[in-house]
């Protein structure tokens, strides 16, 4: 069972919009959540991490918020730009250390067109 | 400053030959090591993890071993590939003391034909 759903499945925006991206888990427990960006056919880049209830973060146009209660996150964009381009991934890890394991979602594929 | 470096960066092989991914990294000591796998347009699944050298731990074999010969060296093989096998493979990496900060490398794409 998918214990890490991410949407929309697809996204396309004109360069210069904003864009939220949505995920849902039943990872228990839920130590951390990260978000990674991964241009095509290339590794995953960090973009944020979430740990605490409630946790808000935020790196230059990228923002992120964590609702453990309802093992949720969004991830904003604003003002997008072509670059932005990619697959953003969901990962909810069940432990701080590396004996923990990773639950990846499948991806949100956001597409910014001119 | 650390970097991970994964090869090779692309390979086709044959059904039932033997393959060989390796990942290094450089500039941290005694790092977590991990090996993850992307079966094309599915999610990433953990494969191993590796705390120290010469131990590996398995989470999804899927036909595969993996070894850790050295600090700063993890190596994913198999003696005979299957169709299945075929995705992206990428390493990463963690600092010994924070589980929750992970780097990857730029991956190694197969093909088993």
């Amino acid at each position: 069972k998918t214990q890490v759903e991410q949407s929309p499945q697809s996204l396309v925006v004109r360069q210069g919009e904003n864009c939220v991206l949505q995920c849902n888990y039943s990872v228990t427990p839920d130590n951390h959540l990260r978000w990674f960006k991964q241009d095509t056919g290339k590794g995953l880049v960090s973009l944020t991490v979430l740990v605490h209830e409630n946790d808000k973060t935020s790196n230059g146009r990228y923002s992120a918020t964590l609702d453990k209660d309802a093992k949720h996150s969004t991830l904003h964009i604003t003002a997008t730009l072509l670059d932005d381009t990619a697959t953003y991934i969901c990962v909810v890890g069940d432990r701080g250390s590396a004996l923990g394991r990773l639950h990846f979602g499948a991806g949100t594929q956001l597409i910014v067109i001119p | 400053a650390q970097t991970i470096h994964q090869w090779p960066v692309a390979e086709i092989k044959a059904v039932g030959s033997p393959l060989s991914l390796g990942c290094t990294i450089k500039g941290k000591s005694s790092p977590n090591l991990y090996w993850y796998w992307q079966a094309t347009g599915g999610t990433l699944q953990q494969l191993f993890y590796s705390i120290t050298v010469g131990q590996v731990e398995s989470v999804v074999q899927l036909n595969l071993s993996a070894s850790r010969p050295k600090d700063d060296q993890f190596i994913l093989s198999t003696e005979k590939l299957l169709l299945s096998h075929s995705g992206f493979y990428l390493c990463a990496w963690s600092p010994t003391d924070s589980g929750n900060t992970l780097y990857f490398g730029e991956g190694s794409r197969l093909i088993v034909v």
